[in-house]
Order: C-alpha cells, then sequence, then structure tokens
C-alpha cells in the first residue's frame, strides 16, 4: 500500500509560536486529509486537501500533488493546539476509499 | 447538526466475553468504516460497508464482525475480546467511496480485563 510518513514525530513550542508539520508520501492520491486527535481520541478533521491551498483561521494547509508532500501550518499557536496530528490518504487507484494514515506528529504548546 | 455517534464511548468487557460498538450516523452517507488505534499507534482500517456491500481488510482477524442493518447504523462485533484488542475504535462515515472526505465519531474505548 501507499506509504505515508510525517515530520517531525514531536515538537515542542511556545505559545505564541508557528510550526510547519510535513506529510510525504509515495504514490498519488485521490484523497488527502489532516486531522487534530484530541486529549479524548475523537479526530478532528482539519483539511479536505488533495491538492491547492487553504486556510482556516491560523491553520492552513497546503498539497503540492506532484511532488507527494503536503504541510500543515500552525500559527500563532495557543495550547488548545497541543495533540497529535495525522495526515492521511487514499491512494489514487483505490476504488473503496480506505485511508492511510501516517504515525503523526505529537505537537506540545506550553504557556 | 449532521454527526457520527458511537456509543458507548467506554466499554470494558472481560476477556473472551463478545462485545459489540455501535455507530450511527445522520450523514446519509453510503459509507462507514471501523478503525482500530492502539496506544500512540495510528489507526487502521479493519473493514468497511459500501452501502450493503461488507469490505473486509486482508489482516483483520476472524475475531472481529461487522454488521449494517440499515444507512445510518453501523455495528462492530468482537466475538472473543483478547487482550490485544484493547484499543480506540473508531467509526467514520464517506458520502460515497473515492475521493470523498471522511468524518468521524469520537470513538469507544475498549478496556480488556
Amino acid at each position: 500500500g501507499i506509504q505515508v510518513e510525517q515530520s517531525p514525530p514531536d515538537l515542542i513550542l511556545q505559545e505564541g509560536a508557528n510550526s510547519t508539520l510535513r506529510c510525504n508520501f509515495s504514490d498519488s492520491v485521490n484523497n488527502l486529509q489532516w486531522f487534530h486527535q484530541n486529549p479524548w481520541g475523537q479526530l478532528i478533521n482539519l483539511f479536505y486537501i488533495p491538492s491547492g491551498t487553504k486556510q482556516n483561521g491560523r491553520l492552513s494547509a497546503t498539497t503540492v500533488a506532484t511532488e507527494r508532500y503536503s504541510l500543515l501550518y500552525i500559527s500563532s499557536s495557543q495550547t488548545t493546539d497541543s495533540g497529535v496530528y495525522f495526515c492521511a490518504v487514499e491512494a489514487g487507484g483505490s476504488t473503496l476509499g480506505r485511508l492511510y494514515f501516517g504515525r503523526g506528529t505529537q505537537l506540545t504548546v506550553w504557556p | 447538526d449532521a454527526m457520527v455517534i458511537q456509543n458507548p464511548r467506554y466499554q470494558v468487557t472481560q476477556f473472551g466475553k463478545p462485545v459489540t460498538l455501535s455507530c450511527s450516523q445522520t450523514l446519509n452517507h453510503n459509507v462507514m468504516y471501523w478503525y482500530q488505534q492502539k496506544s500512540s499507534q495510528a489507526p487502521k482500517l479493519l473493514f468497511h460497508y459500501y452501502d450493503k456491500d461488507f469490505n473486509n481488510e486482508a489482516d483483520t482477524p476472524d475475531n472481529f464482525q461487522s454488521r449494517r442493518p440499515n444507512t445510518s447504523f453501523c455495528f462492530l462485533d468482537i466475538r472473543s475480546p483478547g487482550l490485544g484488542d484493547a484499543a480506540m475504535y473508531l467509526c467514520a462515515t464517506s458520502r460515497d467511496g473515492r475521493g470523498y472526505e471522511q468524518y468521524f465519531g469520537p470513538g469507544t474505548r475498549l478496556t480488556v480485563t
């Protein structure tokens, strides 16, 4: 199956700092989603972004499908941004919508 | 608001005692998925339903079964839970299979004693 690699695995920031999370994938994709897993375990949809750039408040994401990577930008980080960020992709040849997840980036934001 | 609901949020079962987890959705989506997430790992797809068609992942143990009696509900049955089945179980839906955004429920955290 398609390989999904996220970096960095861990990130520790002071409140107010900016950060960039990266997701590399090994094949063409139909779908790419970024999720934030909150402390209770729920996966919160951040972006559905198989290509292009989107922004939502302090968060933005860019996917360059031809170069097989996506970036998630967090600006002016807050303690509530802490948690695990997952990138998940659906392989281009898939007909079933199966998502492959990366191992995630554990973000800790200190006050 | 349209959503994906999972019950219960926390489930404790005994080794070998069958357990059923429930997922419902008000999105009227065609596809429902079950993922297993063990501690500090990424979610892993167990199986999914495209409408009434069941699709099992090749490495999903036979101990795990699923039912989808109607569009809104989907159940995960673990016939004989082992200690290794303790995990978060996440239900997700998408409007259609290929290329559509998936929406996740809050999950059920299963403990096996």
